[in-house]
């Protein structure tokens, strides 16, 4: 139990472009649900908190524009990339919070994103 | 401001010989900690969490971490590497909530020779 996927696993797009990868939680509910970035041999730098059905919480640096979050139902966030660019190439990964009673996060295998 | 430290970038050992990761955070209240693993091209794993109790703590794997409030850490440890050990390591806390942020270390690189 608890499996986290993303979709897409890898994605290349031209410079201006938008992107949307999508983050599920499918075998259990998740209130709460965090979007991170990791550069090459970096550790995780974490984006935004998700809560389903409000408005993302972005951490300072995290431009809410560029990032678009969208906590719609208790299996899925997005995070859409707005006019990416080659700065944004990365690897994004995503955690869903199982219950407020196990407190344990669980992740999603990532999404590579490459802007050219 | 939470923030989590590990002691070493990269660590390089032996198969059989024994592991010891520091980490460091500094927060002064309540905290949950975690140390997660990253195997080569895998995502990120969940070896052991510790949220209150028994200050040692068993995972998975063979790995377990001490609690030591006075010294704000958090080591991981095994006896005995193996090679499938080789992974990235990233010691991570949050404030005693769960619907806080985890604050991630920057990792340590485990390079396990044969």
């Amino acid at each position: 139990g608890a499996v986290v996927s993303q979709h897409p696993s890898w994605v290349i797009c031209k410079s201006g472009t938008s992107v949307k990868i999508e983050c599920r939680s499918l075998d259990f509910q998740a209130t709460t649900m965090f979007w991170y970035r990791q550069f090459p041999k970096q550790s995780l730098m974490l984006m935004a908190t998700s809560n389903e059905g409000s408005k993302a919480t972005y951490e300072q640096g995290v431009e809410k524009d560029k990032f678009l979050i969208n906590h719609a139902s208790l299996t899925l966030s997005t995070l859409t990339v707005t006019s990416a660019h080659p700065e944004d190439s990365s690897f994004y990964i995503c955690s869903a919070l199982m219950s407020a009673i196990q407190e344990t996060q669980y992740f999603g295998p990532g999404t590579r994103l490459l802007v050219l | 401001a939470q923030s989590v430290s590990q002691h070493n970038h990269h660590v390089i050992l032996s198969e059989a010989a024994s592991l010891e990761l520091g980490c460091n955070y500094s927060y002064g209240g309540t905290v949950n900690l975690f140390w997660y693993v990253q195997y080569p091209g895998q995502h990120l794993q969940l070896l052991l969490k510790y949220f209150s109790g028994d200050p040692l703590v068993k995972g998975i794997k063979g790995f377990e971490a001490e609690f030591i409030k006075s010294k704000f850490s958090f080591n991981l440890r095994k006896p005995s590497v193996q090679w499938s050990d080789t992974a990235e390591y990233f010691c991570a806390v949050n404030a005693g909530t769960s619907y806080d942020k985890v604050i991630f270390g920057p990792g340590t690189s485990l390079s396990v020779i044969p």
